[in-house]
């Protein structure tokens, strides 16, 4: 499967545990995009990556929430001492290069939901 | 500051009839691209068309066609000879090719096909 991995699909944590979620985009794609969408919302951008690079953290909370996409393995979204807010599906989309004009290509999203 | 609206929450339409999901947006940019997903109930995000800021031809492909109107600011969807696995939400989508490549989502419409 080429195309863009996210793990875990569910995943169900306390108030107050940490959540990780990871994104291995699509093969020849260097470029990552974390969305949260919301019950019955649209998809909020979150953060930009390339590899070793954060490029754009414009939607990403001020605190509790950090992202890295490291040279080797896949991005991931960190979520600490997690609460109720905080359950949403996590989209990752992936691109493959700079200046790349056309569509993202999502992933099938991550669920989470604290308890 | 970039900005997409959709202003109808749901629509309706009856299966084989054609039927349009609005969507405007405001940027300040001359470069950009507009894009259109699908989330149908099981969640996954689905490219359907682009078109990009300098296009002079509507988009198309197949059933799916973008009624572009620069001036106006819009890009509305129009799904021909609609089926009842078009029922989902759809979500209009705009990238600043200036301001990188994240992409800004409106608020989406859930359409319901009627046998």
């Amino acid at each position: 499967n080429a195309g863009v991995m996210q793990n875990p699909r569910h995943l169900v944590r306390r108030r107050g545990q940490e959540a990780r979620l990871r994104c291995s985009p699509m093969k020849g794609h260097s470029h990552v995009y974390w969305y949260r969408q919301l019950p019955e919302e649209g998809l909020k951008f979150m953060v930009y990556l390339q590899k070793e690079n954060i490029i754009d953290e414009s939607g990403m909370p001020k605190e509790r929430f950090s992202a890295e996409f490291p040279k080797e393995g896949p991005s991931i979204l960190r979520i600490q001492q997690v609460v109720r807010g905080d359950s949403a599906a996590y989209f990752c989309a992936s691109s493959p290069e700079t200046g790349y004009t056309g569509e993202l290509f999502f992933g099938e999203g991550s669920r989470l939901t604290v308890l | 500051a970039q900005k997409i609206t959709q202003t109808q929450p749901g629509m309706f339409v009856q299966e084989k009839e054609a039927v349009t999901l609005d969507c405007t947006y405001d940027t300040s940019d001359q470069s950009y691209g507009l894009f259109w997903y699908k989330q149908p109930s099981s969640g996954e995000m689905i490219f359907l068309i682009y078109q990009g800021s300098y296009d002079e031809q509507n988009a198309t492909e197949g059933r799916y066609s973008l009624n572009f109107q620069k001036a106006r600011k819009s890009a509305n969807l129009v799904i021909s000879a609609s089926q009842l696995g078009d029922s989902a939400m759809y979500f209009c989508a705009m990238r600043d090719n200036n301001q990188g490549g994240k992409l800004i989502f409106g608020q989406g419409t859930e359409l319901s096909v009627k046998p």
